[in-house]
């Protein structure tokens, strides 16, 4: 299953809500997850089964989707969240990465 | 609190074998809910999956790397290893050791623990 996320990069300030879109190939039933990575730092989860936050992790981020269309969402974007986004479909082999989404500083 | 620890050569030569190391510690590589696997990310690219075990020894490859793709666990040591071989510049990366959540899980089918990883270069 290829996953394709848009935009590849963004801009945005603090305080700004941002989505972030992931289209999969074909339906990924609810085994997508949506990873956090920051330079020179491995990958950290961030949502899995589409939309359930992974313990720790700040109210402000979301996830929604259903088939082969999901979103991430930051409501209100914090300097800490300047980082790239990845998702991940986990339903079938190989297991497989969007390309990532680079949130930088407006 | 569980960690992974990739060990190994930075520097490999083209056509050699590249052979990687990853410690489990802070939890059993026994465990019956997961997976152990390897994930990789080139330079300034996106992330790859490579493949996983599980510690009963039941595997998963990814296709594009099967044939040159070998992974193993130590139960007696807790760790997991990764053999590369044949590889060229295009196996530059860095290389990731993460726990794949599978059975009975609420996370189930992501990485939710991820070692450090560890930059392997191939160069002559």
């Amino acid at each position: 299953i290829q996953m394709t996320q848009s935009p590849s990069s963004v801009s945005a300030s603090v305080g700004d809500r941002v989505t972030i879109t992931c289209r999969a190939s074909q339906g990924t039933s609810s085994w997508l997850a949506w990873y956090q990575q920051k330079p020179g730092k491995a990958p950290e989860l961030l949502i899995y089964a589409v939309s359930t936050l992974q313990s720790g992790v700040p109210s402000r981020f979301s996830g929604s989707g259903s088939g082969t269309d999901f979103t991430l969402t930051i409501s209100s974007l914090q300097p800490e969240d300047f980082a790239t986004y990845y998702c991940q479909q986990g339903t079938s082999f190989p297991i497989t990465f969007g390309q990532g989404t680079r949130l930088e500083i407006k | 609190q569980l960690q992974l620890q990739e060990s190994g050569p930075g520097l490999v030569k083209p056509s050699e074998t590249l052979s990687l190391t990853c410690t489990v510690s802070g939890g059993s590589i026994s465990s019956y809910s997961s997976y152990w696997g390897w994930v990789r990310q080139p330079p300034g690219k996106g992330l790859e999956w490579i493949a996983f075990i599980y510690y009963s020894g039941s595997t998963y490859y990814n296709p594009s790397l099967e044939s040159r793709v070998t992974i193993s666990v130590d139960t007696s040591k807790n760790q997991l290893s990764l053999k590369l071989n044949s590889v060229t510049a295009a196996d530059t990366a860095v290389y990731y050791c993460a726990r794949f959540l599978y059975y009975s899980c609420t996370a189930c089918h992501t990485f939710d623990y991820w070692g450090q990883g560890t930059l392997v270069t191939v160069s002559s």
